[in-house]
């Protein structure tokens, strides 16, 4: 059965400081690894990952993917408040041109001024 | 459309009532996608559309549930005999498929409560 582990579920850290959310994933026909920030309801795309080892950068936001080790974290350097969102990872499974996302639970990450 | 729209952005229904759930997707997306978020848990999977393949259902909960993609645009999603723990959100996606890579983008979803 396919699977994506969040860790750590929840995280409260203040203002400024750096954080790691890991995310693990055992996908049959695995595509590709993404990352959405979750405010309010919909989810918000910030990255989507298919090579190992080669970082994505969006402003504070980073993202890595290791395929041997079937993981990838998301970095945010110098937090804001504004940060504070669920932070969810999926892994594209498919084949033949076909992809289906397979969500973790998310980590729910608080920023404190 | 710029973006995937659902309606209703809220619905309130009485327990054992059908109710249907619309999705807008992004012109010429290809896949659709249908999950559910109960209060503070991740999205559930719940059924795949892909172009004129035959969708992935694996993920609906109950033969209550049942979703319709007309013309390979517009998807509705079929909840009848609603029960309250079919209450939760409900969102939609869509992605242009490209071999080997997607990016899914999200509808505001529908918040569903079965009183």
């Amino acid at each position: 059965e396919d699977k994506v582990v969040q860790s750590p579920l929840s995280l409260v850290v203040h203002e400024g400081d750096t954080v790691t959310l890991n995310c693990s994933y055992e996908v049959t026909n695995f595509r590709s690894l993404l990352w959405y920030k979750q405010e309010k309801k919909a989810p918000t795309f910030l990255f989507m990952l298919t090579s190992s080892g080669i970082e994505k950068k969006s402003g504070r936001l980073s993202s890595i993917l290791d395929k041997k080790e079937l993981f990838s974290i998301l970095n945010i350097t110098a937090t804001q408040t504004g940060d504070s969102a669920v932070y969810l990872c999926a892994g594209g499974t498919g084949y033949g041109g076909s992809e289906k996302l397979v969500f973790g639970k998310g980590t729910k990450l608080t920023v404190n001024p | 459309g710029a973006g995937v729209s659902q309606s209703p952005s809220n619905k309130v229904t009485e327990k054992g009532k059908d109710v249907e759930l619309r999705c807008d997707p992004i012109s010429g997306h290809t896949a659709l996608y249908w999950y559910r978020q109960s209060l503070g848990q991740g999205l559930e999977f719940l059924i795949y559309f892909q172009g004129n393949s035959a969708p992935d259902k694996s993920g609906l909960p109950s033969d209550r549930f049942s979703a319709e993609r007309t013309g390979g645009s517009v998807s509705t999603l079929t909840i009848q005999r609603t029960q309250q723990e079919d209450s939760a959100v409900y969102l939609c996606a869509s992605s242009l498929v490209r071999q080997g890579t997607s990016e899914a983008f999200f509808g505001q979803g529908t918040r569903l409560t079965v009183v």
